[in-house]
């Protein structure tokens, strides 16, 4: 059974500094997503790893993968206060079958 | 942002009546999904659509069932609601088979409460 865990599960950061989550899962898959959710809102798409080694930024957000590691991290660059949400990580449940299974998210605090 | 709706966006209803979620699409993708979310569970998949009247189960599909006759819509019915199916619901659909992201895209949400 795949399983994905995600640590920490709350984060409270001050503005400006580093931090890392992470989201290790437990079988082989080609994929890993992250994705923000807002207070209420719904989820948005923020990074598709396709392969070991993937690395992709955007903005004060960078998001890594290591498929023999069964890991994947997603690092915050100087935080600001508009980075406070819920992050998800998603890893595909099997090859071919397009199903996601969901770490149960970090939710983010950057204090001013 | 993908076109998806969700409807109702909130319901209120008491236990042991039906409730009929619906997911409309705009963007002819194949694949669509139901989750619930929970606190402490993140997101877990109730049942999933592959193409119009192909339907499988998620990993919390007990007390839900799913329809597909169209390809922009998916139901999720709740025959006989119960508390415990407290949650909030979103729908997800997927681009064709054989893109290479998969990516999912979540409509808006229903805030649904059984009292």
């Amino acid at each position: 059974e795949l399983k994905v865990e995600q640590n920490p599960l709350f984060l409270s950061m001050q503005e400006g500094k580093n931090y890392t989550i992470y989201c290790n899962y437990s079988t082989t898959s080609d994929r890993l997503y992250w994705y923000r959710q807002d207070p209420g809102k719904s989820l948005e798409s923020l990074f598709v790893l396709l392969s070991n080694g993937a690395v992709k930024q955007e903005g004060r957000l960078m998001a890594s993968l290591d498929t023999k590691a069964r890991l994947s991290t997603l690092h915050i660059t100087a935080a600001v206060h508009d980075l406070s949400a819920t992050y998800f990580c998603a890893v595909d449940g099997a090859s071919g079958t397009y199903k996601y299974i969901f770490g149960t998210g970090t939710r983010l605090k950057v204090l001013a | 942002d993908a076109g998806i709706t969700q409807s109702p966006r909130h319901k209120v209803t008491e236990t042991g009546t039906p409730v009929t979620l619906r997911c409309h699409q705009t963007e002819n993708h194949r694949y669509m999904y139901w989750y619930r979310q929970d606190p402490g569970h993140g997101l877990r998949l109730i049942h999933y659509s592959y193409g119009v009247k192909d339907t499988d189960k998620g990993e919390v599909s007990d007390g839900y069932s799913v329809s597909r006759s169209k390809t922009e819509d998916f139901l999720l019915t709740l025959e006989s609601a119960t508390s415990s199916q407290t949650s909030v619901y979103f729908c997800a659909i997927s681009p064709l088979e054989g893109s290479p992201y998969n990516e999912q895209f979540f409509g808006p949400g229903t805030r649904l409460t059984v009292l």
